[in-house]
């Protein structure tokens, strides 16, 4: 079974920083799903970044971007120009392409602080 | 911007009772979903719901729970007769597809306290 692990609890950075959140998975699949989700406070969960296994390119979003390690199952969020708005809790998850398993499994998730 | 809503924000229960947690997916999204997440621990999956029946399930959804699209809009969970381990916020989460790129919309949460 996948397994997500999210290590760091608890982050901080100071505003127009850059921070990274680190992300480790657990698959036997070759071809696989990942994501970042941020949740500000009593917000929904909103999608940040996604990336497909089989690109190896990292993906990227204005000041988000990926280190996407396939060999070593790790999946980071760098956040540049930290801002404010950025403070929230930012969940990894990973979806398996499987037909009929359209399951996210989530990490436990790590918050992020930004201090001005 | 399309959001998925979820009702009520907070529900205290006695154990033993039931409750019914209330979701509006996004408009023309198929595909329908509920997470659970205990204080402290993972976002865990329960159930995805297309074309009117279950399309998956974990171990945690068992006879005590059930989901429903009793309209074109809504999209309930039900929990009958709640234990003080039901105690979670419940994600609603729906999705236009699901093949590559059709990312899950997710709700706010419903916090339910089971006393």
């Amino acid at each position: 079974a996948q397994t997500v692990t999210q290590s760091q609890p608890e982050m901080s950075v100071q505003e127009a920083e850059t921070v990274t959140l680190s992300c480790t998975y657990d698959t036997s699949e070759s071809d696989y799903y990942l994501f970042w989700y941020k949740q500000p406070p009593s917000r929904q969960m909103i999608l940040v970044i996604r990336q497909e296994a089989y690109k190896q390119q990292n993906a990227t979003e204005n000041r988000f971007s990926v280190n996407f390690q396939k060999a070593a199952k790790s999946f980071s969020l760098k956040i540049s120009d930290s801002q404010l708005g950025d403070a929230a809790m930012y969940f990894c998850a990973y979806r398996s392409p499987t037909s009929g398993t359209y399951k996210y499994i989530f990490g436990t998730g790590t918050r992020l602080k930004v201090l001005a | 911007e399309p959001e998925v809503t979820q009702t009520p924000s907070h529900q205290v229960t006695q154990m033993g009772q039931e409750v019914i947690l209330r979701c509006v997916p996004i408009s023309n999204h198929l595909y329908f979903y509920w997470y659970r997440q205990i204080l402290g621990q993972k976002v865990e999956f329960l159930v995805s719901f297309y074309n009117n029946e279950i399309s998956e399930k974990s171990e945690i959804f068992d006879d005590q729970f059930s989901v429903e699209r009793p309209d074109g809009s809504n999209f309930t969970l039900k929990i009958r007769s709640t234990k003080l381990e039901d105690s979670a916020m419940y994600f609603c989460a729906s999705s236009l597809s699901h093949g590559q790129g059709y990312e899950q919309y997710f709700g706010p949460g419903t916090r339910l306290t089971v006393t």
